[in-house]
């Protein structure tokens, strides 16, 4: 099945700068990777999503790069915001498959944004 | 309009009670999932539903988890004879679905946080 590694677990960084965080997968299969930020006693919430066919998404402050030859896809946020201060999940699925587009997710980075 | 809701929010069980959690999916959802996340983990997929069909059950740790989606809206995890172990969130997730090909974003419920003593 599905293996998705995430890192850093945790990144810390000053109001204004940039954050980004990495994952990789390992089913070739893969072709639809969503972006989740959970904050403390809720659901996650997706933020942003790519699919296989696309190199590059981005949504103001938020972009995300796949590069499906490396298995790998990052989220970049621009001019952090003490409100981006969260759990950021990558995750992935192959939709259309006998997966049922179920997520298999990394394991989480704790992005605290300081003020 | 209204989000996936989940009920209890809180649930503390003694050791080998047996525990029901709800979840209300969005309104015209096909597809329904269920998560467990562990303390400082990502989320584990469970099981899944179409309309009342569960026709993936392979991430259930034991026969001890059981699911079910009698009218293809509102759906039950069933866990029976809780352990330390089942200690975590559980997450319900929802999204259109439904058609084969196309993966729809999930919508995330706040989840139940189960605590076992």
């Amino acid at each position: 099945g599905e293996n998705v590694e995430q890192h850093p677990s945790t990144l810390s960084v000053q109001e204004g700068d940039s954050a980004v965080i990495k994952c990789t997968y390992s089913d070739s299969a893969s072709n639809y990777f969503p972006w989740y930020k959970q904050e403390l006693g809720k659901g996650p919430q997706l933020i942003i999503d790519i699919r296989s066919n696309v190199g590059e998404k981005k949504d103001q402050r938020i972009a995300v790069t796949l590069n499906k030859t490396a298995k790998h896809f990052s989220l970049h946020i621009t001019e952090t915001q003490p409100e981006d201060s969260a759990v950021y999940f990558c995750a992935a699925t192959n939709a259309g498959g006998t997966s049922y587009g179920k997520l298999t997710f990394g394991q989480g980075t704790i992005l605290t944004v300081h003020p | 309009g209204a989000g996936v809701s989940q009920s209890p929010r809180y649930k503390v069980a003694k050791r080998g009670q047996d525990v029901a959690l709800r979840c209300d999916p969005i309104s015209g959802h096909v597809s329904l999932f269920w998560y467990q996340q562990a303390l400082g983990q990502g989320p584990e997929f469970l099981t899944y539903f179409q309309n009342e069909a569960q026709l993936d059950k392979s991430g259930l740790p034991s026969d001890r988890f059981f699911a079910e989606r009698p009218e293809g809206s509102v759906s039950t995890l069933k866990i029976q004879r809780t352990q330390q172990e089942d200690s975590a969130v559980y997450l319900c997730a929802s999204s259109l679905g439904g058609l084969a090909g196309v993966q729809e974003t999930q919508y995330f419920g706040p989840g139940t946080r189960l605590l076992v003593l």
